[in-house]
């Protein structure tokens, strides 16, 4: 079965202090890990999409790496905008379309 | 201009009621879906449409019957509620069935049973 995991589940960081988001997978055969922002009261709203093991992708203070078994998501300087949950999706081989959400990391950033 | 859109934002409603959410979508996407949310924000998919054909359709009550009356939209019927059905319901959309789609999501549904 298909596992996605991410930590820490909770993270609080002064602005300006730079962190990492881990999300660890299990699947047969990587398709596409998606990153996703949710702020309270909305939707998920879609970051990036990585493919391969060693693809990065930026977007102003975020960077998103990939590894054969697990991503990152540096943010680099936050700022208190950046609070939000962040959401790590999986696709995996085997026809399925469908990606496995993990259960998110909740980003606080004070200023 | 709302991309996916769903109605009502905030439903509440008593056990043993039968309530609807409806959902549009202006993408032109092929595939829509629907999602359940639980307090501690795990996201599970309930259902998925392509081109108006149920594609997926999870362990999910027989009391949720989806929709689909064009691509564009995807409503959820649900009959006789429960107190375990409050939670945030999603729908969302992808461009097709194909590998590596980005999906989008609406606000959300927020469903209280009292």
């Amino acid at each position: 079965e298909d596992q996605v995991t991410q930590s820490p589940e909770a993270l609080r960081l002064q602005e300006g202090e730079s962190s990492s988001l881990n999300c660890s997978y299990t699947v047969s055969g990587l398709r596409g890990l998606f990153w996703y922002r949710q702020d309270p009261g909305k939707g998920p709203e879609f970051l990036f999409t990585l493919y391969s093991a060693g693809e990065e992708k930026e977007k102003e203070r975020l960077k998103a790496t990939l590894t054969k078994k697990e991503s990152f998501l540096h943010i680099t300087a936050p700022k208190p905008e950046d609070s939000a949950t962040y959401l790590c999706a999986v696709q995996a081989g085997g026809g399925s379309y469908i990606p496995t959400f993990g259960r998110g990391t909740s980003l606080i950033v004070h200023p | 201009d709302t991309a996916v859109s769903q109605t009502p934002k905030y439903l509440v409603t008593q056990m043993g009621n039968d309530k609807s959410i409806k959902c549009e979508q202006n993408l032109g996407h092929d595939t829509m879906y629907w999602y359940k949310q639980d307090s501690k924000k795990f996201l599970k998919i309930m259902f998925s449409y392509n081109n108006k054909e149920l594609i997926i359709n999870e362990t999910v009550p027989n009391r949720f019957s989806p929709k689909s009356p064009d691509k564009a939209h995807l409503n959820l019927h649900i009959n006789s509620l429960e107190l375990g059905d409050s939670a945030v319901y999603f729908c969302a959309s992808s461009q097709d069935t194909r590998n590596n789609q980005p999906q989008h999501f609406g606000d959300g549904t927020r469903l209280s049973i009292l």
